[in-house]
């Protein structure tokens, strides 16, 4: 069965750095992964897709990169700032293109002022 | 963005009684919904899967019949908790797929924390 792991379970950096969060995958690649951005006692909110033939999307501070060779997806926050402090999540889609997602447990990260 | 609202965000109720959560696309149509459910530091878990005027496709042990799923509209879907117990005390999110283009993506509502006292 697909697995999906998010190495760190907390990350913490200092205001201005890049943080850099990780998502490894098993298995079959997946038609596209994306990053959800979860604050305590709330929903997950959507920041990107990324589709399996694109290597690297960008939006804003934020930059995902698929490795599809690696089974890898590296999320970046550039130029990182407290609030950006929040769990991360890496999903992944199973069955198809229209298939449902499969979650990791995400990465805290805590951006220090 | 897509918006998804859900409604109660709390509830706390007896043990044995009924919970029914309200999950809403805002401002698109979704064919597809979804229900999660979060414990503590653990991972969003598929408890199923609703299509708009068809049964729910429910994940392996999750009762059916323990959570009711109502699709009755391309805006809302809704979970009813029935005989509610206190290990079914959790934060449930819906979520709602955007059909957009080839590659769907997901938005979620806020959630919401059942407690069974």
């Amino acid at each position: 069965s697909q697995k999906i792991e998010q190495n760190s379970e907390a990350l913490n950096i200092q205001e201005g750095k890049t943080a850099t969060l990780t998502c490894n995958y098993t298995n079959y690649s997946p038609a596209y992964l994306q990053w959800y951005r979860q604050d305590p006692g709330r929903g997950p909110v959507f920041l990107l897709l990324i589709r399996e033939n694109e290597k690297e999307k960008r939006k804003e501070r934020l930059k995902v990169t698929f490795d599809t060779t690696l089974k890898q997806s590296l999320f970046h926050i550039t130029a990182s700032q407290p609030a950006d402090s929040a769990t991360y999540l890496c999903a992944l889609n199973y069955g198809g293109s229209q298939g449902n997602l499969i979650f990791g447990k995400g990465t805290k990260l805590s951006v220090k002022p | 963005g897509a918006v998804v609202s859900q409604h109660p965000s709390r509830v706390i109720c007896k043990s044995g009684t009924s919970v029914k959560i309200e999950c809403r696309s805002l401002d698109f149509q979704a064919t597809t919904m979804f229900w999660y459910r979060q414990f503590p530091k653990q991972s969003l878990m598929l408890m199923a899967t609703s299509n708009e005027g068809s049964k729910a496709t429910y994940e392996q042990g999750v009762e059916k019949d323990k959570f009711l799923i109502n699709h009755a509209s391309l805006t809302l879907s809704t979970l009813t908790v029935t005989s509610a117990h206190p290990e079914d005390s959790s934060f449930y999110i819906c979520s709602a797929r955007d059909r957009t283009g080839v590659y769907y993506e997901q938005y979620f509502g806020p959630g919401t924390r059942l407690t069974v006292t």
